[in-house]
C-alpha cells in the first residue's frame, strides 16, 4: 500500500543541524513532488517546503529558506529535509506528504511523523 | 503575507450539519484543499480541488466555494468526525502553500 515513513527526528540544541528521512514505498516516488509539513505542539500546520518529481525545482517557507534544504533521490525512493541552525521555534512534529498530480499544494499521502525538539 | 482565515471552533450536536469556512483574497483563482486531523493523528485529504472527494472519504463531507470564501460542510455529523479541520491553497505567486489556522470541530 502507499507508505511514507519519516525518521531522523531526535532533541537537538539550538544552532545544531538535523536531517530527516521519508522513506516512500507502494507508488511511483519519482513522479510525485513531495512536501515537507510541520506541527509545532498544539499549534496548525505549517508547510515547510516541497520539491518537484525530478528535484529541479525547491521552494521553500520564509521561515525556513536559508536554514532548510529539501532533496530527494528517486533511486531509492527517499526524500529528506536537512535542518541546519536550528531554532527552538522549530521544535514541531515533521510530516512527508505527497503532492496531488497536477497540483501545486495539494497533499493526498500523509507519514506518521517523527519529531524534532530543539531544546538547550 | 498571505492567509487564509477559518473560525477557531465550530459546535454542533449529532446529525446536525457542520460548515466550516476558509477565506482568502485569493480563493477565487487558486484551488482549495481540505484536511481532517484527529488526535494524535497525521492530517487526511478530505477535498481537493475545492470540491472534490477522494476515494474513501464519506459523501456527507462536501466542499463549495463562493468568492474569497470556501466552505467544508459536514452533513449528518458523527461523534467520529470530531478533529481539527485545515484549508490549504497557495499563494498567487506559485510558490508557496498556505494553511488555515485550523478550525475545531466539537461534537456535542
Amino acid at each position: 500500500q502507499v507508505q511514507l515513513v519519516e525518521s531522523g527526528g531526535g532533541v537537538v540544541q539550538p544552532g545544531r543541524s538535523l536531517r530527516l528521512s521519508c522513506a516512500a514505498s507502494g507508488f511511483t516516488f519519482s513522479r510525485s513532488a513531495m512536501h515537507w509539513v510541520r506541527q509545532a505542539p498544539g499549534k496548525g500546520l505549517e508547510w515547510v517546503a516541497v520539491i518537484s518529481y525530478d528535484g529541479s525545482t525547491k521552494y521553500y517557507a520564509d521561515s525556513v529558506k536559508g536554514r532548510f534544504t529539501i532533496s530527494r533521490d528517486n533511486s531509492s525512493n527517499t526524500l529528506w529535509v536537512h535542518m541546519n541552525s536550528l531554532r527552538v521555534e522549530d521544535t514541531a512534529v515533521y510530516y512527508c506528504a505527497r503532492g496531488i498530480s497536477g497540483s501545486n499544494y495539494g497533499m493526498d499521502v500523509w507519514g506518521q511523523g517523527t519529531t524534532v525538539t530543539v531544546s538547550s | 503575507s498571505y492567509e487564509l482565515t477559518q473560525p477557531p471552533s465550530v459546535s454542533v450536536s449529532p446529525g446536525q450539519t457542520a460548515r466550516i469556512t476558509c477565506s482568502g483574497d485569493a480563493l477565487p483563482k487558486l484551488y482549495t484543499y481540505w484536511y481532517q486531523q484527529k488526535p494524535g493523528q497525521a492530517p487526511v485529504l478530505l477535498i481537493y480541488k475545492d470540491t472534490e472527494r477522494p476515494s474513501g472519504i464519506p459523501e456527507r463531507f462536501s466542499g463549495s466555494s463562493s468568492g474569497t470564501t470556501i466552505t467544508l460542510t459536514i452533513s449528518g455529523v458523527q461523534a467520529e468526525d470530531e478533529a481539527d479541520f485545515y484549508c490549504q491553497s497557495g499563494d498567487s505567486s506559485g510558490t508557496l502553500v498556505i494553511f488555515g489556522g485550523g478550525t475545531k470541530l466539537t461534537v456535542l
